[in-house]
């Protein structure tokens, strides 16, 4: 069964490094969404690209945080500079166009849990 | 904006039946989601209902929507030692962003 690829899985930085995390959508999901998952709270949304536009980044920290999905496949995430309060597992979800039944249901990947020092 | 809350843990016997709670605060949310987390792992969509469905049955799972007080419901029946987890209620669809509940922690013991 296709799934959602994140890597890498765990990433360990110091605060003010930058960091990058990288998703392969399934193949042929055209909507892709990077949430931010804090321990002990519910995933929140970043952003969310339609192919390679930007459909909503309202969330997204733009002094620090970057997304980009360049050819309308994979994306990637960054933080330059990481602060402490970025430590959290980062999660990307892709959506097929139409879903089961239209109801668009979000595939999640296995995430990435960032630790910042 | 949407606000989905859930109960933050629930504990059963290991045979009966789980109900996890959640509300939520925007009625135009088309689909609302349960998804389950396990220790270190993304989530797994478990289960969805459309917003004009009162209820769905897909094995041991049952939804229940009450659109009117806005308050939507899982029940596992038979639970087992397997299904201990965190299971998070979501509000939105149809390629919109989903608004998640801070997610209710489901321990099992036999």
């Amino acid at each position: 069964e296709a799934e959602v690829a994140q890597s890498p899985r765990y990433k360990i930085t110091e605060k003010s490094q930058a960091v990058a995390f990288w998703c392969d959508p399934i193949s042929g999901h055209a909507t892709l969404y990077w949430y931010r998952q804090i321990l002990g709270q519910g995933p929140e949304l970043l952003v969310q690209f339609q192919d390679e536009s930007v459909v909503d980044d309202s969330q997204l920290p733009k002094d620090r945080f970057s997304a980009e999905r360049l050819k309308g496949v994979d994306s990637t995430l960054k933080i330059q500079p990481a602060e402490l309060g970025d430590s959290a597992m980062y999660l990307c979800a892709t959506t097929a166009p139409g879903g089961t039944s239209g109801g668009g249901e979000q595939f999640f990947g296995p995430g990435t849990r960032l630790t910042v020092l | 904006g949407e606000d989905v809350e859930q109960s933050l843990f629930l504990s059963v016997r290991e045979g009966d039946s789980s109900v996890i709670n959640c509300t939520y605060t925007d009625s135009s949310s088309t689909y609302l989601y349960w998804y389950k987390q396990e220790p270190g792992a993304g989530l797994q969509l478990l289960t969805y209902i459309f917003s004009n469905m009162d209820m769905k049955q897909d094995q041991r799972l049952t939804v229940l929507l009450n659109k009117k007080d806005k308050h939507l419901s899982l029940r596992i029946a038979d639970t087992q030692t397997g299904d201990s987890a965190i299971y998070f209620c979501a509000a939105g669809g149809g390629y919109n962003k989903l608004i998640f509940g801070a997610g209710t922690r489901l321990a099992v013991h036999p």
